[in-house]
């Protein structure tokens, strides 16, 4: 069976240190992977997703971004956190016949 | 033309009431319709998913039913427990690519 796994779960960073949250896929290959945030109290917000390797295409214009250097493996990272980068952070997965998204736990993420 | 519009924004309900939630779509090529549900702290995960050829979908106390040619979706969710209690997100996609659009978000609240 497919699971996905997503770490840390929560983290405290302080603004202008650097961020790498980490998400992998099992039990499926060539999957397409995201990365969503969800402020609080609010709706999801895509990020970046990949279709493949080395394959990333960003919503959203910020100073984050994502790599995939391996088909089950997704990485989220920033240079530079803002206090504005604080918020849930979600990986999903879907392809082949799993049409629905199946996420990860999440990672909460504040910037202090 | 890509947006799915939900409402309301929140719901409460009394225990045994039946809320509903709706969303609407103009992108007439969309050909998957599911519902997340999603309790604090955890990612969302699919509760129901419906394809246009059908018009309602039920698995246990969850409905979707479905109006093509007003293109609109709903949630209903019958004999509703405090345990339902979550946010609800309908989603839209086209099977080409599996990017799902989302709706914004329903926050339920059923009361004891």
């Amino acid at each position: 069976s497919q699971t996905i796994h997503q770490w840390p779960a929560t983290l405290v960073q302080p603004v202008g240190s650097p961020l790498s949250l980490e998400c992998t896929v099992e039990g499926t290959s060539n999957p397409n992977l995201y990365w969503y945030r969800q402020a609080a109290g609010r709706g999801l917000q895509l990020l970046f997703y990949s279709v493949g390797i080395g394959q990333i295409s960003s919503e959203v214009p910020q100073n984050l971004s994502a790599s995939r250097p391996q088909d089950r493996q997704f990485i989220l990272s920033s240079k530079k956190l803002l206090l504005s980068d604080s918020g849930f952070y979600l990986c999903a997965w879907t392809g082949g016949s799993n049409y629905g998204y199946t996420f990860g736990s999440g990672t909460r993420l504040t910037v202090v | 033309q890509q947006q799915v519009k939900q409402s309301p924004q929140s719901l409460i309900v009394q225990k045994g009431g039946i809320p509903i939630i709706n969303c609407a779509y103009e992108n007439t090529a969309f050909d998957y319709f599911p519902w997340y549900q999603q309790f604090p702290g955890k990612g969302p995960a699919l509760l129901i998913a419906i394809r246009p050829d059908v018009s309602e979908k039920k698995e246990g106390r969850f409905t979707i039913s479905f109006n093509k040619s007003a293109k609109q979706f709903s949630l209903h969710i019958m004999d509703s427990q405090p345990g339902d209690s979550a946010t609800y997100f309908c989603a839209a996609s086209t099977g080409s690519n599996y990017q799902l659009i989302w709706g914004a978000g329903t926050k339920l609240i059923i009361k004891p």
